[in-house]
């Protein structure tokens, strides 16, 4: 079953703005990871953010993990029209071994 | 570093048709996965490898699926016969070990395969 629920299930803005995107998940993890899909290809990892940290960047990403609600955002500042993309949340849960639990995925378009 | 190959990356059957798929891991990456992607929806996981030993196989229709990695390197994943719903996008991912291999760099994962059943 899918463990992880994304909101907003699509986002559309214009290049330069900031897209935020949520997700909120069921059970105790290990860490929380967020890809990005390009329209036909395969999914690229971006981020990785472990149980115990909060907060963590990566040139124009943020994420950020709340535990004790059982949710994470990802922030991309700055927009670009190569961000446009599907951007999925995956977790991976403390009862098993090494597999990930992917979200339904926000669909991202940035206009120029 | 060569990525995660897949073959073939389209394929059309009819149902009740047979339906094979290829993957070649990175060099070294012990662990392989095989995800399901329907249109729409996120990757779920069909089967987890351990070098050649099965891991994970609980989301495996095993009535029409299978799957083997022979020698602990490339992987083969078959249907038979396929149905209308097994539609989606067959995605292999691989990475150094199970814990310690997502946990430090995530997976890589292939373009995939689209697969259509007609």
């Amino acid at each position: 079953s899918q463990q992880g629920e994304e909101d907003p299930q699509a986002l559309s803005i214009q290049e330069g703005e900031n897209a935020t995107m949520n997700c909120s998940y069921k059970t105790s993890i290990n860490n929380l990871q967020w890809y990005r899909q390009n329209s036909g290809r395969g999914l690229v990892h971006l981020i990785l953010i472990r149980s115990n940290e909060r907060e963590k960047h990566s040139g124009r990403l943020r994420v950020t993990l709340d535990t004790s609600k059982k949710s994470s955002s990802l922030l991309i500042t700055a927009s670009r029209a190569a961000d446009t993309a599907s951007y999925f949340c995956a977790t991976s849960p403390t009862s098993n071994t090494g597999k990930l639990i992917f979200g339904q995925g926000t669909t991202l378009q940035v206009k120029p | 570093e060569a990525g995660v190959a897949q073959s073939p990356r389209y394929k059309i059957i009819e149902k009740r048709q047979s339906v094979a798929f290829w993957c070649n891991p990175i060099s070294g990456h012990a662990t392989l996965y095989w995800y399901q992607q329907i249109l729409g929806q996120g990757p779920k996981l069909l089967i987890q490898f351990q070098n050649n030993g099965v891991v994970d196989d609980s989301q495996l229709p095993k009535d029409r699926f299978s799957a083997e990695r022979l020698k602990g390197v490339d992987s083969t994943l078959k249907i038979q016969p396929a149905k209308l719903e097994d539609s989606a996008v067959y995605l292999c991912a691989s990475s150094l070990e199970p814990i310690q291999g997502p946990e430090l760099y995530g997976y890589t994962f292939g373009s995939g395969t689209r697969l259509t059943v007609v």
